[in-house]
């Protein structure tokens, strides 16, 4: 079946530790987006990327990295710059086809947590 | 800036009612509308796409509407049932990405 694929569920992190979010899709989608989502807020935007080794900063991209070598993967990195990472993590694809999206997919969800 | 705002933020009903969900977005110039099911500790679920060419879309019992003159989309649940409990989102694209309401938690008791 076709989806996206996150991992880890669940993930800790130290404070000064910088940790790794896996995104993976197999729909063919040329573009791939991070989404952070805080209790009582509306997901915001961190990265998102519409072509293989090409991406853009979202309205929250401050300490957070991500890389697009291949159109199937969009890895995170959560930097120990980011003051506040516990949150849930969503990645999420669509299909470019001139007007800019088709709809939307989204994968399970990582959900960060600094012990 | 695009902002998308959702009300009522809860909403409590008995099993069989008939419910409307609202989403208004202060730019007109959308794209597409799209609404989610988002489940406690969950990923999205994509419900309906509404592309720019269209005005509503029905899937079973969800129909969901899209004006642009007025900048609102409205989600129409029909005969709601427990398993309906969840929170919505609506979201609307005025640029290369999708910009989200908070959402509406919505609870059906049978």
């Amino acid at each position: 079946d076709g989806g996206i694929t996150q991992s880890p569920k669940y993930l800790f992190r130290k404070e000064g530790q910088n940790v790794t979010l896996s995104c993976e899709q197999n729909l063919n989608h040329d573009a791939m987006y991070w989404y952070r989502q805080d209790p009582g807020q509306g997901l915001r935007l961190i990265y998102y990327s519409q072509i293989v080794n090409d991406f853009q900063k979202g309205d929250i991209a401050e300490g957070y990295s991500v890389s697009r070598e291949k159109k199937e993967s969009f890895p995170l990195t959560v930097t120990s710059a980011q003051k506040n990472p516990t949150a849930f993590y969503l990645c999420a694809s669509s299909q470019l086809r001139g007007i800019p999206t088709y709809g939307y997919t989204f994968g399970s969800g990582t959900r960060l947590t600094v012990v | 800036k695009q902002e998308v705002t959702q009300i009522p933020a809860a909403l409590s009903v008995p099993e069989g009612e008939n419910l409307v969900l609202n989403c208004s977005f202060t730019d007109s110039a959308i794209y597409n509308l799209q609404w989610f099911r988002q489940d406690p500790g969950k990923g999205l679920t994509s419900l309906l796409l509404i592309q720019s060419s269209q005005r509503e879309q029905t899937s079973g019992r969800l129909n969901a509407s899209l004006d642009k003159s007025s900048g609102r989309s409205t989600l129409y649940i029909a005969a709601s049932q427990p398993g309906d409990s969840a929170t919505y989102l609506c979201a609307g694209q005025a640029g290369t990405a999708l910009i989200f309401g908070k959402g509406t938690t919505l609870s059906v008791s049978s």
